[in-house]
């Protein structure tokens, strides 16, 4: 069975540019997790997607979007990128529900310079 | 709210030795809570997790934690710590009325051979 998987890897981008990240789940996994993972600061919560919505939103400012597709895939979008957002961003996917733990990608290193 | 606040942000254990992580936990409501390791440039492994059933949860690599309502807490621990065990652990609380969770900053283990 295929993990989660992120895209790409690692990403440059210059201070004002949009960044994109992408995640595809487990299959059979609707709901997908974004975090966001700088240095020092541990995991912070961005977003949950659920069978194609946004269910809950972490505090982060209006320029962090994403969205959902019918396959359960997901993007993760930052716009206006600015030097703090360099960190490691991470993809979880779980079937939903509470009492299932989430599968974790591998992430996609966000550099801003 | 839920929180999770792991004390020590670096422990380190002899190789044999036993490993005691804390976390303690705050939450208004029964709550899930799980521990993750991450590995150096991976994302994170789910270890185990507390769904209100037993209070002592066995996990993955001979890990265990216990929850303790009265004490607040959720402790991870292990008999004998081996070298593959170097790694960050994270203990997460999931959030009430949503599947998203919480982690602490987490606390960096060492082995010392």
């Amino acid at each position: 069975e295929a993990g989660v998987t992120q895209s790409p890897t690692h990403l440059i981008k210059t201070r004002g540019q949009q960044a994109t990240l992408r995640c595809s789940p487990i299959s059979g996994h609707t709901s997908v997790y974004w975090y966001q993972q700088a240095l020092g600061l541990g995991l912070q919560f961005l977003l949950w997607y659920d069978e194609g919505e946004e269910r809950n939103r972490g505090n982060f400012p209006p320029r962090f979007s994403g969205r959902q597709f019918p396959n359960y895939s997901s993007e993760l979008n930052v716009n206006a990128l600015e030097l703090e957002d360099s960190a490691l961003y991470l993809c979880a996917s779980s079937p939903g529900g509470p009492n299932y733990g989430y599968t974790f990608g591998s992430g996609t290193r966000l550099t801003v310079v | 709210a839920q929180s999770v606040t792991q004390l020590g942000s670096h422990v380190s254990v002899s190789e044999g030795a036993l490993v005691l992580l804390r976390c303690n936990y705050s939450s208004s409501v029964p709550p899930y809570l799980f521990w993750y390791v991450q590995y150096p440039n991976q994302g994170l492994q789910l270890l185990l997790k507390y769904t209100s059933a037993a209070t002592l949860v066995k996990g993955i690599n001979g890990f265990e934690a216990e929850f303790k309502k009265s004490e607040t807490s959720f402790h991870l621990t292990k008999p004998s710590a081996h070298m593959s065990d170097a790694a960050e652990y994270f203990c997460a609380v999931r959030q009430t009325g949503a599947n998203n969770l919480f982690f602490g900053t987490g606390t960096r283990l060492t082995v010392i051979p």
